[in-house]
């Protein structure tokens, strides 16, 4: 089955413990990204990847940080978490051109 | 640069009803437009894309969209809303490009509620 799988669902942590949250697709997929999502300010782009070793800021990077070292991995790293980035994140992949982007199930950061 | 806007942050319908959805998008070069649909506690699924053949396009769930160039807007639609329809819509829009890096820009979304 074609999917794109996020690890966790769910995160609580606290201010300043690094994390990761894990991204996987196996589509083949060339590009793949990040979004946060908040209220009334819909999905936002934080990193995206063109392919492995290839990657590039979104609208709202500072915080974050991303590698791609294998073409279906591309995961995201708070090195310091602050309570602003509390949100909903998705990771996303698709091909280029006008093929549509498949989603992960999201991961819920609480950072207290 | 691209964007998108969506007009009306919250529409309520009832059972039955017409669904329309409002986007608007600006782009320097022609687009390609999506609408995504969230369910509660879910990612993203996609409703229909616009790629440049039809200006009329047909989704899932008994959704479509136009594209009209000459207002820039991509609407979504449904004749008769269902209960199951309840959740928040997104549109987005990428620019058509041989590069692989161009962004996926989304709406800041329409959340959908279906009364009986």
């Amino acid at each position: 089955e074609a999917q794109v799988t996020q690890n966790p669902r769910y995160l609580i942590t606290v201010t300043g413990k690094k994390l990761t949250v894990t991204c996987s697709q196996n589509m083949n997929h060339e590009y793949m990204s990040w979004y946060r999502q908040d209220p009334g300010l819909g999905l936002r782009q934080i990193y995206y990847s063109m392919n492995v070793e290839v990657t590039d800021k979104g609208d709202v990077p500072e915080g974050y940080k991303v590698s791609r070292k294998e073409k279906r991995n591309f995961p995201l790293i708070l090195e310091s978490p602050s309570p602003n980035q509390t949100s909903l994140y998705f990771c996303a992949s698709r091909r280029p051109g006008g093929h549509e982007a498949f989603f992960g199930q999201g991961t819920r950061l609480t950072v207290v | 640069a691209q964007s998108v806007t969506q007009l009306g942050s919250h529409v309520s319908v009832s059972e039955g009803a017409l669904v329309l959805l409002r986007c608007n998008y600006s782009s320097s070069v022609p687009p390609y437009l999506f609408w995504y649909v969230q369910y509660p506690n879910q990612g993203l699924q996609l409703l229909l894309k616009y790629t440049s053949a039809a200006t009329l396009v047909k989704g899932i769930n008994g959704f479509e969209a136009e594209f009209k160039k000459s207002e820039t807007s991509f609407h979504l639609t449904k004749p008769s809303a269902h209960m199951s329809d309840a959740a928040e819509y997104f549109c987005a829009v990428t620019r058509r490009s041989n590069q692989a890096g161009t962004a996926l820009i989304f709406g800041k979304g329409t959340t959908l509620s279906v009364s009986s």
